[in-house]
């Protein structure tokens, strides 16, 4: 397996353009992870698909931001209209479940919004 | 309230030398904890996972340990090498919903 895909690498937009971040997970993996990097806050979950089915929201920070899952193997994080506090590294992973022994994360995509 | 703390300053150590981390928490009541290697524009990797009725748990080089009563686990680097260098994720497993909640990262460097 390749790993968890995720495009593009990097992104830099201006402010007010969307953005559509993409992941192919692992197959066979059945949990889904969109989290957000920064150096102060660390790694802030945003989102959780469990199935293909939003679990977990209630880290995505504004009504910016929407993800979707159509399938299992492909995601998408969207930002509709970005802004430059959006800038930050987004990672996916995947995994057997929410708390699974080892999640596996893709290489990120490093978001610069001017 | 919750929080999970590691070393915000970054070790400097020298090769061949045993580099310890450590990860604090308060209020939380963990069934284990994870931690993680990340490079450089990497995203997180997994090395080891310790559950709470374990004391410690050891990998090649690596060693863990996890004391619920101190609410701390430290990470050891045996016989360091300058490939270890990176920086160092620990993530606890907590609650119902099983959700992992992350430390900032402790970097380390090993110099030859």
């Amino acid at each position: 397996d390749a790993g968890v895909i995720q495009s593009p690498r990097h992104e830099v937009t201006e402010m007010g353009q969307e953005v559509t971040l993409r992941c192919k997970p692992i197959s066979g993996h059945n949990s889904l992870f969109w989290y957000r990097q920064t150096m102060m806050r660390g790694l802030e979950l945003l989102i959780y698909f469990n199935n293909n089915v939003p679990i977990d929201d209630s880290g995505m920070p504004e009504d910016r931001f929407s993800a979707k899952m159509p399938n299992a193997s492909f995601s998408t994080l969207k930002i509709q209209p970005s802004e430059p506090r959006d800038s930050a590294v987004y990672f996916c992973a995947s995994s057997h479940g929410q708390g699974a022994p080892g999640y596996t994360f893709g290489s990120g995509t490093r978001l610069t919004v001017v | 309230s919750q929080k999970i703390e590691q070393n915000s300053e970054a070790l400097n150590i020298q090769e061949g030398k045993t580099a310890t981390l450590t990860c604090n928490y308060t209020n939380y009541s963990p069934a284990y904890l994870q931690w993680y290697r990340q490079d450089p524009g990497r995203g997180p990797v997994f090395l080891l996972l310790i559950r709470e009725n374990e004391k410690e748990k050891r990998k090649e080089r690596l060693k863990v340990t996890f004391d619920t009563t101190l609410k701390q686990s430290l990470f050891h680097i045996t016989a360091s090498q300058p490939a270890d260098s990176a920086t160092y994720l620990c993530a606890l497993v907590t609650g119902n919903n099983r959700k992992l909640i992350w430390g900032l990262g402790t970097s380390l460097a090993v110099n030859p």
